[in-house]
């Protein structure tokens, strides 16, 4: 059964730091993987997806890498704004997994001071 | 495109009662999908469509509750005899394929449902 790790769980920086946030899954047969930002009490939005075939994706000052063999993603954000206060997760969609559907981590909620 | 709706946004309801939420995907994707998200998770996966076939349904899905798309278009999730433990964010998405197409999944702002 694919499970899907993020770390840290949270995350506080100021103003214009660089941050790497963490995902991890345990079933490396995926078709693809997903960053999504939820802010709170609303829905996701997609952020960047990145093609089982893919090492990464960029989208402005975000970038996310793909190492399948090793079950790891990571998201990188530049010079971080107040405005990317969120949760980023991470979803999968299995090759082997028995249904069609993203399975999800828990997150990394990024607090970022002016 | 408006992207998805949801509809209500926020719930509350009595234990015991029956509630029934709706979604509106965007107009041209035939895949619909419903999460159930709980404080500090991830989004859960329960159910989806795929036009008005349900093809899908996850062990989360009791028997209390039921979804319907009826002509492939908006989907409604009922919830019968609510209980304290249903209370969550539930979240409706679509897609205009499989995600495992590389299609990337719109998600509607949620319901939340709170069960006194």
């Amino acid at each position: 059964k694919q499970e899907v790790t993020q770390i840290p769980a949270a995350l506080s920086v100021p103003e214009g730091e660089n941050l790497v946030l963490n995902c991890s899954f345990t079933d490396s047969a995926i078709y693809n993987l997903q960053w999504f930002r939820q802010d709170p009490g609303k829905g996701l939005t997609s952020l960047l997806l990145i093609q089982s075939s893919q090492r990464e994706q960029t989208s402005g000052r975000l970038n996310a890498s793909l190492d399948k063999s090793s079950g790891r993603s990571t998201l990188y954000i530049a010079a971080s704004q107040p405005g990317d206060s969120a949760t980023y997760l991470c979803a999968v969609i299995t090759a082997n997994q028995a249904g069609t559907a993203l399975i999800f981590g828990k997150g990394t909620t990024l607090s970022v001071s002016s | 495109d408006t992207g998805v709706s949801q509809d209500p946004r926020h719930k509350i309801t009595k234990r015991g009662q029956n509630v029934t939420f709706r979604c509106d995907p965007i107009s041209e994707h035939n895949r619909l999908y419903w999460y159930r998200q709980t404080l500090g998770q991830g989004p859960e996966f329960l159910t989806y469509f795929q036009n008005e076939a349900q093809l899908e349904k996850s062990r989360l899905l009791s028997d209390r509750f039921s979804a319907e798309r009826p002509k492939g278009s908006f989907s409604t999730l009922e919830i019968q005899r609510t209980e304290q433990g249903d209370s969550a964010m539930y979240l409706c998405a679509s897609s205009l394929t499989w995600p495992g197409d590389n299609e990337k999944l719109f998600f509607g702002s949620g319901t939340q449902l709170s069960v006194l």
